[in-house]
């Protein structure tokens, strides 16, 4: 089974300033890695799909990079909307699995 | 707009069964694999079970293979997951979750039903 490991597992930082989250892998997954937004109460909503393709009507803001292990979600300038737990997803190996979160606070 | 509707969860004792639906609407559901996710603040997010657009291929996560039934009535465009021999760990909050392609069932997940919540707890 492919591990993801999230870091930082929180993030505060203030609307503005660019957040930088982090998702390795515990093998190569390739560009098949996928980030979902949880906002406190909500459901998971897809971000990014196969590591840098946002879905549809995501912002700009949110960016996605990386191939092999390590992976990132960029979101360029904070809005206080931006507020959730960030999870990263592998789908290239059965079982996917899901990264543990981290959790972007907002100060 | 896609819509999942999940419903059919509850309060069980272990050994016991549910059955959980997704209504679907907004898409071509026939079109598409869907999937049920779990999660839980143990042990996080969890795609426990997915099954093809035509219903003849599918998947069970090993926690749950020989216990769940994933089926779809695509004349109904509605999900199920039968639930048997429920323990305490499958404890959760159950997601159905449309994936992008027909046949291929290793996807991400990019519409996600409100959820339902089932507590196995004697």
């Amino acid at each position: 089974e492919v591990v993801l490991t999230q870091s930082p597992a929180t993030l505060s930082l203030f609307p503005g300033e660019r957040a930088t989250l982090s998702c390795r892998a515990s093998q190569s997954v390739t560009i098949s890695v996928s980030w979902y937004q949880q906002k406190p109460g909500q459901v998971p909503s897809l971000l990014i799909y196969d590591a840098s393709n946002r879905a549809t009507g995501i912002p700009a803001r949110f960016s996605g990079s990386g191939s092999g292990t390590d992976f990132t979600l960029t979101i360029s300038s904070l809005e206080p909307d931006d507020s959730a737990v960030y999870y990263c997803q592998q789908h290239i190996n059965r079982p996917v699995t899901f990264g543990g979160g981290t959790k972007v606070e907002i100060k | 707009e896609v819509q999942l509707l999940d419903s059919g969860g509850g309060f069980v004792q272990p050994g016991g069964s549910l059955r959980l639906s997704c209504a679907a609407s907004g898409f071509l559901f026939t079109n598409y694999a869907m999937n049920w996710v779990r999660q839980t603040p143990g042990k996080g997010l969890e795609c426990i079970s997915s099954i093809s657009s035509n219903g003849v291929t599918t998947y069970y996560a090993d926690s749950v293979k020989g216990r769940f039934t994933i089926s779809r009535d695509n004349s109904k465009n509605t999900l199920s997951l039968e639930m048997n021999s429920l323990r305490a760990e499958d404890t959760a909050v159950y997601y159905c979750a449309k994936g992008p392609f027909s046949d291929h069932l290793l996807s991400y997940f990019d519409h996600w039903g409100q959820g339902t919540l089932v507590t196995v707890s004697s």
